[in-house]
């Protein structure tokens, strides 16, 4: 069935660049999506990538896509502390429900 | 000021006891969905709407009920058949159901006294 999987924790410094990573087995996957998690919060969509690119840039956040290897990663550049929450790598199922799988979701610690 | 509503912020629920969570979206989509997130786990869809009147089920369907009379409101309820209720529940929207972007609400956390 569907599946995407994404490490547990990450922690980095302020200032260095963090990359956050997901793989995903639904070759029929339309959209790509990274949701923001802060604590006892709902999801923020932070960016979305088409199925047919294979990076997307939005100021400090840069999305690859390697479609062959069905792996998807977040790059966030100048990693502040306000940055520290869950990531939630998810992909759209295709079909008519638009229903979305979700990884397990990555906790970035970012230390002053 | 558009947006998701979910109102309570905080659920107790007594054992044997239904209970209403609530969902409202002045976003005007067509689409709305309900999931669980669990602690240390990514979500997971209960029950979703493509349009009034309509709803199917997700994969985590028994022991909740839906309705959706109205566009903008989505409500939930977690039936006393839900022996496992304690969790944070998200609902979201969407413009339609072909690969648009889901939007979420602030969410609720259920606990059982």
């Amino acid at each position: 069935g569907e599946d995407v999987e994404q490490s547990l924790f990450l922690s980095v410094r302020e200032g260095d660049s963090s990359v956050i990573n997901c793989t995903y087995t639904d070759s029929s996957s339309t959209y790509l999506y990274w949701y923001k998690q802060e604590p006892g919060a709902g999801l923020q969509l932070l960016t979305y990538i088409f199925s047919n690119m294979d990076m997307k840039q939005d100021q400090r956040l840069t999305v690859l896509l390697n479609k062959k290897d069905k792996h998807l990663s977040l790059r966030i550049a100048d990693t502040q502390t306000g940055d520290s929450a869950i990531y939630f790598c998810a992909e759209s199922g295709g079909g008519a429900t638009n229903k979305l799988i979700f990884g397990t979701g990555t906790l970035l610690a970012v230390q002053p | 000021d558009g947006g998701i509503t979910q109102s309570p912020k905080y659920l107790f629920r007594k054992e044997g006891q239904n209970v209403t969570l609530s969902c409202e979206q002045n976003l005007n989509h067509d689409a709305m969905y309900w999931y669980r997130q669990d602690p240390g786990q990514g979500l997971r869809l209960i029950y979703y709407s493509q349009i009034v009147n309509d709803f199917q089920k997700g994969d985590i369907a028994e022991g909740y009920s839906v309705s959706r009379e109205k566009k903008e409101s989505f409500p939930l309820t977690v039936t006393s058949a839900q022996k496992n209720p304690t969790a944070f529940y998200l609902c979201a929207s969407s413009i339609g159901t072909r690969g648009e972007t889901q939007y979420f609400g602030p969410g609720t956390r259920l606990l059982v006294l």
